[in-house]
């Protein structure tokens, strides 16, 4: 199984909601991501989890809010979101997380966020 | 700096014709070069990835060069398919501790009919 599954394909909050965000991969990999992409783009680096701690947190504002729970999941719970964070959320995963020795990543097919 | 950059920004090719995306990239020290496929909307496909003593990888017809030296990648597409319309991302990782993997911008393809 090489695969990274998301969910929701598609969520669509208002800025006083509280939502979450699924990522999962059982290819026991020990190095998780969030990315956030807006149109046009390339995706942007929000969050690494290395063996299921955080390791890099890339500036991101306390509206988004990391959790890995266990080795295979990786979660981001949205609060108070604003407009201008609608964009495709992506999840990837990697055996270990790049660095010395870079490993490839793998990506989820992305959560569609829409801040009303 | 490290920096990804990648041309054309967009690129329109006739249906079975080939071409050819090009990377440059000035990140040190260089680890691996990886190329991926996304359709709108959805996420990266990994294509290929190249190591530092790799300058050439197929897969399909998708093949990679890397020219290590120069610091230069490109993607070439053989007999190009309405499917292939995407937009192809050069990533690029640093040999050092920590996360540190750069994005280019992307090409985006359209192939027509």
């Amino acid at each position: 199984d090489t695969e990274v599954t998301q969910t929701p394909k598609h969520l669509v909050m208002g800025m006083t909601n509280k939502k979450s965000l699924k990522c999962e991969q059982h290819m026991g990999h020990r190095a998780m991501y969030w990315y956030k992409q807006k149109a046009k783009k390339p995706p942007e680096l929000m969050f690494v989890y290395s063996y299921e701690k955080l390791s890099i947190n890339e500036s991101v504002p306390s509206r988004f809010s990391p959790e890995c729970p266990n080795s295979s999941l990786l979660n981001l719970h949205l609060h108070a979101l604003q407009p201008e964070d609608s964009a495709l959320y992506l999840c990837a995963s990697s055996r270990q997380p790049s660095g010395t020795n870079s490993y490839e990543q793998y990506f989820g097919p992305g959560t569609r966020l829409t801040v009303t | 700096k490290n920096q990804v950059e990648q041309s054309p920004q967009s690129l329109i090719i006739l249906e079975g014709k080939n071409c050819t995306l090009q990377c440059n990239y000035t990140v040190s020290p260089f680890s691996n070069l990886r190329w991926y496929k996304q359709d709108t909307g959805r996420g990266p496909v990994s294509l290929t990835i190249m190591t530092f003593s790799e300058n050439t990888k197929s897969n399909g017809r998708y093949t990679a060069t890397l020219d290590a030296d120069t610091k230069q990648s490109s993607l070439h597409i053989t007999a190009s398919q309405l499917s292939d319309s995407a937009s192809y991302i050069c990533v690029v990782s640093r040999n050092t501790g920590g996360f540190k993997t750069i994005f280019g911008a992307g090409t985006r393809l359209f192939v027509k009919a």
